[in-house]
């Protein structure tokens, strides 16, 4: 079965720190790759996604993903956090195959002024 | 346009009771699916529908069933709630079951079996 693993359960950092989120998945065929953002008591927004073309997504509020096949990763990354990136954050994976997402445990962002 | 709705937002039941989590969507999305959320272990998918009149189990399937008697609803039924139903469930929904689809997702209901 596909699996996908978030090795950072809970991250704190300061604002203006830099940020890369771990995410690992399993399958290895065709994948399209997701990352989801979960602002407290608010339900999940699509940040960013890949499907083809360009390892290197661009997602909203600053956020990137890159896609290294080899390595069966999409790491989430942001240059420069703000005290408003507090939230979780969920990795997910949906082969062709399948007609669900696959998540991962989430990774908690804590970022402190 | 609404986007995906779920009522009720909070639910406490005992032990033993039912209840139905209603999900619906105005966008015309062929694919439904539910998730229930706990800490520690992100999403899981509990049942999925790809269209009117077709639902699949997903991963975690037992103790809840759904139908699809339109294309803008999907509810949840728990038939006999129990202690390890309690959890946060979301509803989500895309055009197509296609994998570049971006799914939607509802607001959340929480609920409490005590």
């Amino acid at each position: 079965a596909q699996s996908v693993s978030q090795h950072n359960h809970h991250v704190i950092l300061s604002e203006a720190a830099s940020l890369e989120l771990g995410c690992n998945y399993s399958y290895g065929g065709t994948v399209n790759l997701f990352w989801y953002v979960q602002y407290p008591g608010q339900h999940l927004q699509l940040l960013l996604k890949y499907f083809s073309g360009d390892p290197l997504v661009k997602g909203i509020k600053g956020f990137e993903a890159e896609f290294i096949k080899s390595k069966f990763s999409f790491n989430l990354r942001k240059p420069s956090v703000q005290w408003s990136d507090t939230a979780e954050y969920f990795c997910a994976v949906r082969d062709t195959g399948r007609r669900a997402l696959t998540f991962g445990s989430g990774t908690r962002l804590q970022v402190q002024p | 346009n609404a986007g995906v709705t779920q009522t009720p937002k909070f639910q406490v039941l005992k032990t033993g009771q039912s209840m139905t989590l209603q999900c619906a969507q105005d966008m015309n999305h062929e694919y439904m699916s539910w998730y229930r959320q706990d800490p520690g272990m992100g999403l899981r998918l509990i049942h999925y529908s790809v269209g009117a009149g077709i639902t699949d189990q997903g991963e975690v399937p037992n103790g809840y069933n759904v139908s699809r008697s339109t294309t803008e609803d999907f509810p949840l039924r728990l038939l006999s709630a129990a202690p390890s139903q309690t959890s946060v469930y979301f509803c989500a929904s895309s055009k197509t079951m296609i994998g570049t689809d971006t799914q939607y997702f509802g607001p959340g209901t929480r609920l409490t079996v005590l």
